[in-house]
């Protein structure tokens, strides 16, 4: 079945290091693909998202990729800091569905 | 702008009984989603209402159900509650035509 999913579920860093969080989907129909940051005891936040007709995006030190060949996406952190520790989740909307498919998470630990 | 809402944050219930939650979206929203969180699961789509009307379900029992008032305001309901119905469940919200979703802060059900 469809689904999104997590290369690893914990990634720990060292403060001012940049991250990469990846992510695989099955679903080649899916062609909008959003980025969540979940601190504990909170919702989702919105990240980052990108369309399928694209292949980067970027934001303020966030910046995603988006590899559709090997249906793959990662979220780059920039000088990861210690307010960046959190879950992160990627989701994907497959095209004609309002429901978001989200994947397991990655637990991002930031070291002082 | 305010964000998503919810309440109320934390319930305790008893199985057997029934739980509503409430959700107020972001003002301008008149899309608002459900989700189920739990740690082995993950993230769960639940139903997404739009103007009123259930526009979409996830794989959920009929003990789940929902509704959407003139206000974009939506609640959820849960009957006949189970231990595995323990979870924090999260309301999104997002604009007509948007795809991006803002989720609230959640409400966190204890089922004893």
């Amino acid at each position: 079945g469809e689904s999104v999913g997590l290369h690893l579920p914990t990634l720990s860093v060292q403060e001012g290091d940049n991250s990469i969080i990846n992510c695989a989907y099955s679903n080649s129909a899916s062609d909008y693909f959003i980025w969540y940051k979940q601190e504990s005891g909170k919702g989702p936040q919105f990240i980052i998202d990108i369309r399928s007709n694209m292949d980067k995006r970027q934001g303020q030190r966030v910046t995603v990729l988006l590899n559709k060949t090997v249906k793959h996406l990662s979220l780059q952190i920039a000088a990861t800091q210690p307010g960046d520790s959190a879950v992160y989740f990627c989701a994907e909307n497959q095209g004609g569905s309002e429901k978001l498919v989200f994947g397991k998470g990655t637990k991002l630990t930031v070291n002082p | 702008k305010a964000g998503v809402t919810q309440t109320p944050r934390y319930l305790i219930k008893t199985r057997g009984q029934q739980v509503t939650l409430s959700c107020s979206p972001i003002s301008g929203h008149r899309s608002v989603s459900w989700y189920q969180q739990t740690p082995g699961q993950g993230l769960q789509f639940l139903f997404e209402y739009f103007s009123e009307t259930q526009r979409n379900k996830g794989n959920f029992p009929g003990r789940f159900s929902g509704r959407q008032f003139s206000n974009s305001r939506s609640e959820m309901n849960v009957s006949t509650l189970e231990l595995g119905d323990s979870a924090l469940y999260l309301c999104a919200s997002r604009q007509g035509g948007e795809e991006t979703q803002y989720f609230g802060p959640g409400t966190r059900l204890l089922v004893l």
